[in-house]
């Protein structure tokens, strides 16, 4: 156990919709990371927030959002779902701006 | 942007084998991350390393810098070790890159 916090486990739903990740960094650390894993794209980087601030930002479409809040949990929000959306989203946390990883459990999206 | 190559892409071995996974990236780094992925999905990150070595238990990574290259060795390799391992490089303004990994079955 990680200590880094994913709901929900599991989600289902439709082309268009929206939906929202939710991500409790471990204690401490006050940076979460927003990974995609898809079959035929493999792992990608998202989004990287450091205390409340975005420091980092890689291939993340213009549909999906994020932020981190205050007490550091972040939520990444995915709009205009589409089949491709469909993957493992994971996210993760270091203590410091950079540094090792220490992963979530992921959450599988599957847009119909 | 940097790319980043490993090898084998899958590789299946016998239970006590020697186990080596080659990861090679284009540009040069700060850090080099080393992650294992379970059946099951899970990411636990094994190693982070900017030069020479670190070793935990049976695994041991090393990098070289001017060769842009590092290695993860396996020692007496057991089932349990049966995983995605994945490198991944990088984790400043462009977060990191990731490797397409290498899918190891070790048979006992």
């Amino acid at each position: 156990d990680s200590g880094v916090t994913q709901t929900p486990k599991h989600l289902i739903t439709a082309t268009g919709q929206r939906v929202t990740l939710r991500c409790s960094p471990r204690s401490g650390d006050l940076s979460v990371y927003w990974y995609q894993q898809s079959l035929d794209q493999g792992l990608q980087f998202l989004i990287q927030y450091y205390n409340g601030e975005e420091r980092a930002k890689g291939n993340i479409l213009e549909r999906f959002s994020a932020q981190q809040f205050p007490d550091l949990h972040s939520e990444l929000n995915l709009s205009s779902l589409e089949l491709g959306d469909s993957a493992l989203y994971f996210c993760a946390s270091s203590p410091g701006r950079a540094g090792e990883q220490f992963f979530g459990p992921g959450t599988r999206l599957t847009v119909l | 942007k940097n790319e980043v190559e490993q090898s084998p892409q899958n590789l299946t071995a016998q239970e006590g084998e020697f186990i080596t996974i080659n990861c090679s990236y284009s540009v040069g780094i700060s850090a080099l991350h080393w992650l294992q992925q379970h059946p099951g999905g899970g990411i636990v990150s094994l190693f982070m390393l900017s030069s020479g070595k670190k070793k935990h238990g049976r695994l041991i990574a090393t990098i070289n810098i001017q060769e842009k290259h590092s290695s993860l060795h396996i020692t007496a390799s057991h089932p349990r070790d049966s995983a995605v391992y994945i490198c991944a490089v990088g984790g400043g303004a462009d977060g990191l890159t990731f490797g397409k990994g290498t899918h190891l079955i070790i048979q006992p």
